[in-house]
């Protein structure tokens, strides 16, 4: 009964390099949430997505961040041509359903150099 | 002004003392989560609820939709409860409190 995985749970990129983090769902939980803890900062949402769908894309970046969580497969964060700002730990949740409560992974720890 | 205000931003206690952190929020919200951080750690979600009081051990919390108004109290503290918690209003999305910090001295 693994709980909402995620990897690598550490990350170090240079700046203009891609970074790639993926986040496995509970089991039987379709709706998946990605959130950045700023360094000093509290938690912000970032993108809400189903199934091969993103629901609600408002908490993110226009440049450089993008989200999918395929058919078959993890959820995958995508921050191309990382910058220093970007440092920041990347939680994401899972819930069964839309408004249920979210179960959340151990985050990765973003550092660029 | 933040749509989840939470206070104390910081909080020492004794040993075994009762705890009360408190939630405001201004948004219209189905339900409320109540979450644990350990530094450097993962986020643990201790509660949902979206009326009346829900307990777990030795944490209650409970939520007053009218006054949008929510607690998280811990009984007999101890300091392994040390850590942050995080209210977090749950609307179209989750909106996030800053978090009150906890320190539980033996």
């Amino acid at each position: 009964n693994a709980g909402v995985m995620q990897n690598p749970r550490h990350l170090v990129r240079r700046r203009g390099q891609e970074a790639r983090l993926r986040c496995s769902p509970m089991k039987g939980h379709s709706h998946v949430y990605w959130y950045r803890q700023l360094p000093e900062e509290g938690l912000k949402f970032m993108v809400y997505l189903q199934k091969e769908n993103i629901i609600d894309e408002s908490g993110m970046p226009k440049e450089r961040f993008s989200a999918e969580f395929p058919k078959e497969g993890p959820s995958i964060l995508r921050i191309q041509q990382v910058v220093r700002g970007d440092s920041a730990a990347y939680f994401c949740a899972s819930s069964p359903a839309i408004r249920n409560e979210q179960f959340f992974g151990p985050g990765t720890r973003l550092t660029v150099l | 002004k933040n749509e989840v205000e939470q206070s104390p931003q910081n909080l020492t206690a004794q040993e075994g003392e009762f705890i009360t952190i408190n939630c405001s929020y201004s948004v219209g919200i189905s339900a409320l989560h109540w979450l644990q951080q350990h530094p450097g750690g993962g986020i643990v979600s201790l509660f949902m609820l979206s009326s009346g009081k829900k307990k777990h051990g030795r944490l209650i919390a409970t939520i007053n939709i009218q006054e949008k108004h929510s607690s998280l109290h811990i009984t007999a503290s101890h300091p392994r409860d040390s850590a942050v918690y995080i209210c977090a209003a749950y609307g179209n999305k989750l909106v996030f409190g800053a978090g009150t910090i906890l320190r539980v001295k033996s």
